[in-house]
């Protein structure tokens, strides 16, 4: 990929379980930013990170990000059948104008 | 409500039939993308404007070509396809979050079919 790697590829969980998946990515970043993407559609933003920045929680969402490992995780918490879809990662180098996603992640979530 | 609009949602061509595919914002955004997301691969980025200013990724094949006429269109034009550009293409803007980050938005995607 340009930029990441994912894993796991594909989650499958029951309806209210949690979901983990991972991002490790290559270079020095400004961000980190998690997108998701139903079947077909395009992507939409979920939850931005700093470089300088650990945790941070939005709703059922809770990203950390370790820039010494090069790696971050998304947790989905109390997860339900409408978050099935594929999830990505994103890193926008220094430049600040160019996103390279990750391997993405495809999360079933099974009522 | 504002929004990126690509057209068409579908296209389908032939083996070295030239295309375009367009993409509209009301976002008054600065930047534009262009991806190439073929199936269960990640987005690949092709090329960005910044305002005017085009913005070619090194690996981007040079069948792949685009103009950005206003600040609220942008076009890919694929010169001569073949089988290997099947895949869905995404448009995306730019504008600052409030902490002072860009965020992506995305059209719908327009999916191309080679035949």
């Amino acid at each position: 990929s340009q930029q990441g790697e994912e894993d796991p590829q594909a989650l499958s969980i029951q309806e209210g379980e949690n979901a983990t998946m991972n991002c490790s990515y290559k270079t020095s970043i400004n961000n980190l930013q998690w997108y998701r993407q139903n079947s077909g559609r395009g992507l939409v933003h979920l939850i931005l990170i700093r470089s300088n920045e650990r945790e941070k929680h939005s709703g059922r969402l809770r990203v950390t990000l370790d820039t010494s490992k090069k790696s971050s995780s998304l947790l989905i918490t109390a997860s339900r059948a409408a978050d099935t879809a594929s999830y990505f990662c994103a890193t926008d180098l220094n430049t600040g104008n160019q996103f390279y996603f990750g391997t993405g992640t495809s999360l079933t979530v099974i009522p | 409500d504002a929004m990126v609009i690509q057209n068409p949602r579908y296209q389908v061509t032939q083996f070295g039939k030239p295309v375009t595919l367009s993409c509209s914002q009301t976002l008054n955004h600065n930047v534009m993308y262009w991806y190439q997301q073929k199936s269960s691969q990640a987005p690949k980025l092709l090329f960005h404007y910044y305002d005017k200013d085009f913005n070619n990724e090194a690996d981007t094949p040079d069948n792949f070509q685009s103009r950005r006429p206003n600040t609220s269109f942008c076009f890919l034009d694929i010169r001569s396809p073949g089988l290997g550009d099947a895949a869905m293409y995404l448009c995306a803007t730019s504008t600052v979050f409030r902490s002072g980050a860009n965020v992506l938005t995305f059209g719908a995607g327009s999916r191309l079919t080679v035949l």
